[in-house]
């Protein structure tokens, strides 16, 4: 049974680009998470998705950033016109149930904008 | 508002020691607080999961406790070894929410 998938590990786009951020969750999960590592700051929560439904966007910047769980395929978080401050590393979490459940991470995609 | 701390920030022992990280937190009302390694530039593992109605869960070396009433939990890992030297984060589940909030972190170094 395959962890959480994350791809690609290292992202680099150059400010005003996109950037696509993929994840496939566990096996058997239906709950995905994605959270923000800035340098040096803890990890922040950002949205709360399952399939095709967004539950909690309350940690998403209002701007530029987008995420979707189709009923086929990855969650993606998608951020529009990068820049610099977007560089972070990202994460992806799933789980079984709600946030009560145990939440296992990917391996993150580390996003740096030049 | 919730705050989750961890004191220290950062920690060196010997190897073979046994230590306690600490995690507080500011307001009890949480569903399930649940413990992580990070190892640098990689993601987080999961260690344990203690639900709020739990005092402590036991894995191998480690053990960890939740005492809500005053808002703390402490991860005691017993013979520390080089290879548990990663960053420790803990982080809850708030009543009524669905996400993780996490604490600060504590690095920790095993030194051989």
């Amino acid at each position: 049974n395959a962890g959480v998938m994350q791809n690609p590990r290292h992202l680099v786009r150059r400010r005003g680009q996109e950037a696509r951020l993929r994840c496939s969750p566990m096996k058997g999960h239906s709950h995905v998470y994605w959270y923000r590592q800035l340098p040096e700051e803890g990890l922040k929560f950002m949205v709360y998705l399952q399939k095709e439904n967004i539950i909690d966007e309350s940690g998403m910047p209002k701007e530029r950033f987008s995420a979707e769980f189709p009923k086929e395929g990855p969650s993606i978080l998608r951020i529009q016109q990068v820049v610099r401050g977007d560089s972070a590393a990202y994460f992806c979490a799933s789980s079984q149930g709600q946030g009560r459940t145990e939440a296992f991470f990917g391996q993150g995609t580390r996003l740096t904008v030049v | 508002k919730q705050e989750v701390t961890q004191i220290p920030a950062a920690l060196s022992v010997p190897e073979g020691e046994n230590l306690v990280l600490n995690c507080s937190f500011t307001d009890s009302a949480i569903y399930n607080l649940q413990w992580f390694r990070q190892d640098p530039g990689k993601g987080l593992t999961s260690l344990l999961l203690i639900q709020s109605s739990q005092r402590e869960q036991t894995s191998g070396r480690l053990n960890a406790s939740l005492d809500k009433s005053s808002g703390r939990s402490t991860l005691y890992i017993a013979a520390s070894q080089p290879g548990d030297s990663a960053t420790y984060l803990c982080a809850l589940v708030e009543t009524g929410a669905n996400n993780l909030f996490f604490g600060t972190g504590t690095r920790l170094t095993v030194i051989p």
